[in-house]
């Protein structure tokens, strides 16, 4: 039973063009949501987070959009660089948890 | 100055036998946990330790016990080992806030054969 799920295991995109990454989640608890970046042989590092009483949340060349009616959330990066390639995982938490629910990552391949 | 830090990086073990993997985060957070990565790739919750008491135990079997000694430090033994025990670890810590991020180790990869 995925609650978080990214539906795309990989995404591959020229340098310099926006990379969008998507997310949906099921479950409606879900107030808190979280983008990690994996490079490999490494763990997982916060990128940027988002409340559900927000819809959009920037940082830099990373923007968060979240669609509450819809369950889905995206992260864009404008312009992609290939130092971004890297598996993005997507993340959620209900009210009061410290813990996040995973998503199964999405791998973005950014080519020179 | 490496936040979180787990050893080994690497595991290569028998069935049956047991093993520790060790954690330490210099960051003072005061919540840690234990998180597997399984061939799926799916990150998911073990345990979570704050301020060295278990405050979440996942449906893991009883042949994983965390130790937590002090706040820094949060180590995870597993007895018997068995094959689908294989699995990269990741160690987390964060400061006890809701909207506190986590911060992970590099993880420790088990291979049991």
């Amino acid at each position: 039973d995925q609650q978080v799920k990214q539906n795309s295991p990989s995404l591959s995109v020229q340098e310099g063009r926006i990379s969008i990454l998507n997310c949906d989640y099921t479950n409606s608890m879900f107030d808190y949501f979280l983008w990690y970046k994996k490079y490999p042989a490494e763990g997982p590092t916060f990128l940027i987070s988002i409340s559900s009483i927000k819809d959009k949340n920037e940082d830099g060349r990373f923007t968060v959009f979240l669609n509450k009616s819809a369950k889905h959330l995206s992260l864009h990066i404008v312009p992609s660089q290939p130092g971004d390639s890297a598996v993005y995982f997507c993340a959620a938490r209900e009210g009061g948890s410290y813990i996040p629910t995973f998503g199964r990552g999405t791998s973005l391949i950014v080519h020179p | 100055d490496t936040a979180v830090s787990q050893t080994p990086k690497y595991l290569v073990t028998q069935m049956g036998n047991d093993k520790s993997i060790k954690c330490e985060q210099n960051l003072g957070h005061d919540t840690m946990y234990w998180y597997k990565q399984d061939s799926k790739k799916f990150l998911k919750i073990m345990f979570s330790y704050n301020n060295k008491e278990l405050i979440i135990n996942e449906t893991v079997p009883n042949r994983f016990s965390p130790k937590s000694p002090d706040k820094a430090h949060l180590n995870l033994h597993i007895n018997s080992l068995e094959l689908g025990d294989s699995a990269v670890y990741f160690c987390a810590s964060s400061q006890g806030d809701y909207l506190a991020e986590q911060y992970f180790g590099p993880g420790t990869r088990l291979t049991v054969t």
